[in-house]
């Protein structure tokens, strides 16, 4: 079974909608954090979490919200998708060792019509 | 101004042949780490090398080497005996501190000719 899975896999919704993205892990990790990709930009940060009571802002959150509901369990919102959030969304989560390596989830692709 | 430079948006190497990827970084905080990922047409994020700013030697995982010259602040990933399944892009990336958080480079699109 995959460390890190995200739900839904693929999502196709109209401008203005309400959509949530949600992402699981079983590594026990207490860091987590939500990526956007767009082509030729690579991946910029959305929001990051270091435990269930810490919540900051990354680089681009505008227009998103999140929710950690439990170590395991890190949710992103879209509270009204327009299209440039377009794009395809990964939750990460990393340990506090040596390198702090990422462990990435399979993606989301999101289209907003 | 850019954290992490990629500057080869796309790059050829023959099978079987050598490659390298180059990646330059700007950080004023003496702790970081550098990361390279790859990106098959699949989607997924796969984890390559690391090598921290700290590390005396040079990285190595099998046929990836990390080129880590920190007084140009350059992290060139090699990838030595190409093959075809290496055909992807790939992507720097760097931590800065302990906070965990990664900053990406915008990509180097690899293709493997046979």
């Amino acid at each position: 079974d995959a460390d890190v899975t995200q739900t839904p896999r693929n999502r196709i919704t109209k401008t203005g909608k309400r959509i949530m993205l949600e992402c699981s892990q079983t590594k026990g990790h207490d860091r987590m954090y939500w990526y956007r990709q767009d082509p030729g930009l690579g991946l910029r940060l959305i929001y990051y979490s270091f435990d269930v009571k810490d919540i900051n802002k990354g680089e681009i959150s505008d227009g998103y919200s999140v929710s950690r509901q439990a170590q395991a369990k890190f949710s992103l919102s879209l509270e009204s998708a327009i299209p440039n959030q377009t794009a395809l969304y990964f939750c990460a989560t990393s340990d506090t060792g040596r390198t702090h390596e990422q462990f990435f989830g399979p993606g989301t692709r999101l289209t907003v019509l | 101004a850019q954290k992490i430079t990629q500057t080869q948006p796309g790059m050829f190497v023959q099978e079987k042949e050598a490659v390298t990827l180059d990646c330059t970084y700007d950080t004023s905080d003496p702790s970081y780490g550098l990361f390279w990922y790859k990106q098959p047409s699949s989607g997924e994020m796969i984890f390559l090398i690391y090598q921290g700013s700290y590390d005396q030697q040079n990285a190595t995982e099998g046929r990836y080497s990390l080129n880590f010259q920190k007084a140009r602040k350059s992290a060139n990933l090699v990838i030595s005996a190409s093959q075809l399944g290496d055909s992807a892009m790939y992507f720097c990336a760097m931590r800065e501190g302990e906070a965990g958080k990664l900053i990406f480079g915008q990509g180097t699109t690899l293709q493997v000719k046979p």
